[in-house]
């Protein structure tokens, strides 16, 4: 059972355009929502992170969007360049539990010029 | 970077044989993680360890076991690798347990 459902799996985008990468989770008890960026060859880096008392966070070009009552997620990339051509990973987890983090499945972002 | 070192980066083994795959950090960071990644499952913790000598199972725990007799490093065995295992493994740190989490570079592991 996944607990963290992200969607879609894939997804193209013009230069200069939005990306918007979907997650939803089940467990209520979730308190820290991170988004990773991953590139070819390498490690997730953490990217931005959230916390349930507010319901957007804005790093950059980086929005993430929560919706508590709906158990969703979002992350936004505006203006998005080749250079954000990745695969991201939306996350959750319990701070108290050790930060165990559960992940969804990934969405590769291809960003053409 | 955090300083985080896998190895090995790449390995391929036979079904039967036991594999050992190292973390070693340079952190000082008491959480340590092991996750593994396949498409379409994101990363799955296997196991963790929040101090020298203290680990805990994570979603995915059968077939492997961990050790970690020293800060710095995590080791994560195999006892008899089975091809289901072939995947790529994580490891990540995190200084308390509501810290960010830095992951490795990982290692690619076949099993044929």
């Amino acid at each position: 059972q996944q607990q963290v459902k992200q969607s879609p799996q894939s997804l193209i985008v013009q230069k200069g355009g939005i990306s918007i990468i979907n997650c939803a989770y089940e467990n209520t008890a979730f308190d820290y929502f991170p988004w990773y960026q991953q590139f070819p060859g390498k490690g997730p880096a953490l990217l931005i992170a959230i916390r349930p008392d507010v319901s957007e966070k804005k790093e950059g070009r980086f929005t993430i969007s929560f919706n508590k009552s709906a158990k969703q997620f979002s992350l936004h990339i505006m203006d998005s360049q080749p250079g954000d051509s990745a695969t991201y990973f939306c996350a959750a987890s319990r701070g108290a539990a050790g930060n165990k983090l559960t992940f969804g499945g990934g969405t590769r972002v291809l960003v053409k010029p | 970077d955090a300083g985080i070192t896998q190895s090995p980066r790449h390995k391929v083994t036979e079904t039967g044989t036991p594999v050992t795959l190292r973390c070693h950090q340079t952190e000082n960071h008491r959480y340590m993680y092991w996750y593994r990644q396949d498409p379409g499952h994101g990363l799955r913790l296997i196991h963790y360890s929040y101090g020298v000598k203290d680990t805990d199972k994570g979603e995915v725990s059968d077939g492997y076991s961990v050790s970690r007799s020293k800060t710095e490093d995590f080791l994560l065995t195999l006892e008899s690798a089975t091809s289901s295992q072939t995947s790529v493994y994580f490891c990540a740190i995190s200084e308390t347990g509501g810290q960010p989490q830095h992951f490795g570079d990982g290692t690619r592991l076949s099993i044929l």
